[in-house]
């Protein structure tokens, strides 16, 4: 059963701070990894994806990728409210598919 | 470019009845993937289309199937509702080997 763990949380920084959202995936062969945002009631929204050991910036958003460790992570710089949502870890099964396997999700609460 | 379209938005059934959900993929997505979100299990892959053609199905019994059309919208049948089948199921689309894009999500509820 291949998975994708993260810790549920909740996390809780301050405003303007720095979170850091992790995950552990078990299929060795992926190759794709993505972070959804999703907030209360709403549908995922994809903020990031990474295919490429290393890190990956857009904006306020850092994804890094370990393969050797099978290991992926999400900060999100200068934290503000509006960034409070459960944040979703998603690898994409290795082999000729599109299935995405989810982690259970970090809930993220930035304090003003 | 309007993003993906999930049709009803709410719906509630009750027990034994059947229900077709709707999707319609961002222009030019010919890939359509579903899957079932629920609070205890939280995203389950359903199953995943690509040129009217199933690529790959999850582990849901046969009650759930799918077909996609030749203009890549899509379509989830649930047979014999059951309790246990309350959920947000949501469509997914994307460019071939591409990144998913949500749609709203079908919220089905089961009385």
């Amino acid at each position: 059963q291949k998975e994708v763990e993260q810790n549920s949380g909740p996390l809780s920084v301050p405003e303007g701070a720095i979170a850091s959202l992790n995950c552990t995936y078990s299929d060795r062969g992926s190759q794709s990894f993505f972070w959804y945002r999703q907030y209360s009631g709403k549908s995922p929204e994809l903020i990031m994806f990474i295919y490429s050991n290393g890190d990956k910036e857009d904006g306020r958003f850092t994804a890094q990728l370990n393969k050797a460790s099978q290991y992926v992570s999400l900060l999100i710089r200068d934290s503000q409210p509006s960034d409070s949502a459960t944040y979703l870890c998603a690898v994409k099964e290795s082999g000729n598919t599109g299935k995405l396997i989810f982690g259970q999700g970090t809930t993220l609460q930035v304090k003003p | 470019k309007a993003g993906v379209t999930q049709t009803p938005r709410y719906l509630i059934k009750t027990r034994g009845q059947q229900v077709t959900l709707s999707c319609s993929p961002i222009s030019g997505h010919r890939s359509v993937s579903w899957y079932q979100q629920t609070p205890g299990q939280g995203l389950q892959f359903l199953f995943e289309y690509f040129s009217e053609t199933q690529r790959n199905k999850g582990n849901f019994p046969g009650r759930f199937s799918g077909r996609q059309f030749s203009n890549s919208r899509s379509e989830m049948n649930v047979s014999t509702l059951e309790l246990g089948d309350s959920a947000l199921y949501l469509c997914a689309s994307s460019l071939e080997g591409g990144s998913q894009y949500f749609g709203p999500g079908t919220r089905l509820t089961v009385l």
